[in-house]
């Protein structure tokens, strides 16, 4: 079965850094690139970046370019999403998911990221 | 810039058919897939490459597709079918989901 698990929201000043991580299982992690997804509160989803399977390749969301970061590490089937100089707009519900393929439909929970004062 | 429009909302009654439309210059070259999220929880893939439908999903939903629109369809829509619905596609390495559509089913 394939698992999803965020870590690492929380509340955090403007201008301010934050680390998410995502644990996976049930898939072979080292083959597969994967996703981050957002969603602002009463909003709807939006793609905030994907990561290949070596971590050669990564793609952002323009909003994001440039303050995020996506990496991995597939000796412990994780991955994880830096976010740097946090905005109040990107406050949000943050969804890892194995969503790249044509057939993928997996997410984890979702964790919250709160940007205020 | 590539977008994808839906609908903002779609309102059936129960056992009636529910269309919601996704329109979008990708979706002529590239396959979409539909998202159903309910309050406070993750979405779950109820249709991809347009038309398949996942394990474990209902038959009433089914995905058609014609140009640059795809359509999912809820055939004999239930209370709890009542949710969002999200387009989902690819192009140029940038990925895209629609704006989202509120089904209401009452």
């Amino acid at each position: 079965e394939v698992q999803l698990v965020e870590a690492g929201g929380g509340l955090v000043q403007p201008g301010g850094s934050l680390r998410l991580s995502c644990t996976t299982s049930g898939f072979t992690f080292s083959r597969a690139w994967m996703t981050w997804v957002r969603q602002a509160p009463g909003k709807g989803l939006e793609w905030v970046g994907n990561i290949k399977f070596d971590g050669n390749e990564k793609y952002y969301v323009d909003s994001v370019r440039g303050r995020f970061t996506i990496s991995r590490d597939n000796a412990k089937n994780s991955f994880y999403l830096q976010m740097n100089n946090l905005r109040v707009e990107d406050t949000a519900v943050y969804y890892c998911a194995k969503i790249f393929d044509d057939s993928d439909g997996y997410w984890g929970q979702g964790t919250l990221v709160t940007v205020s004062s | 810039s590539y977008e994808l429009t839906q609908p903002s909302s779609v309102s059936v009654s129960p056992g009636q058919t529910a269309r919601i439309t996704c329109s979008g210059d990708m979706l002529a070259k590239r396959y979409a897939r539909w998202f159903q999220q309910k309050p406070g929880q993750a979405p779950v893939l109820v249709i991809y490459k347009d038309t398949e439908r996942p394990s474990g999903i209902p038959e009433r939903f089914s995905g058609s597709t014609s140009g640059t629109t795809v359509t999912l369809t809820i055939s004999g829509a239930l209370i709890e079918d009542d949710a969002d619905y999200y387009c989902y596609c690819a192009v140029d390495n940038t990925w895209f989901f629609g704006g989202g559509t509120r089904l209401t089913v009452l």
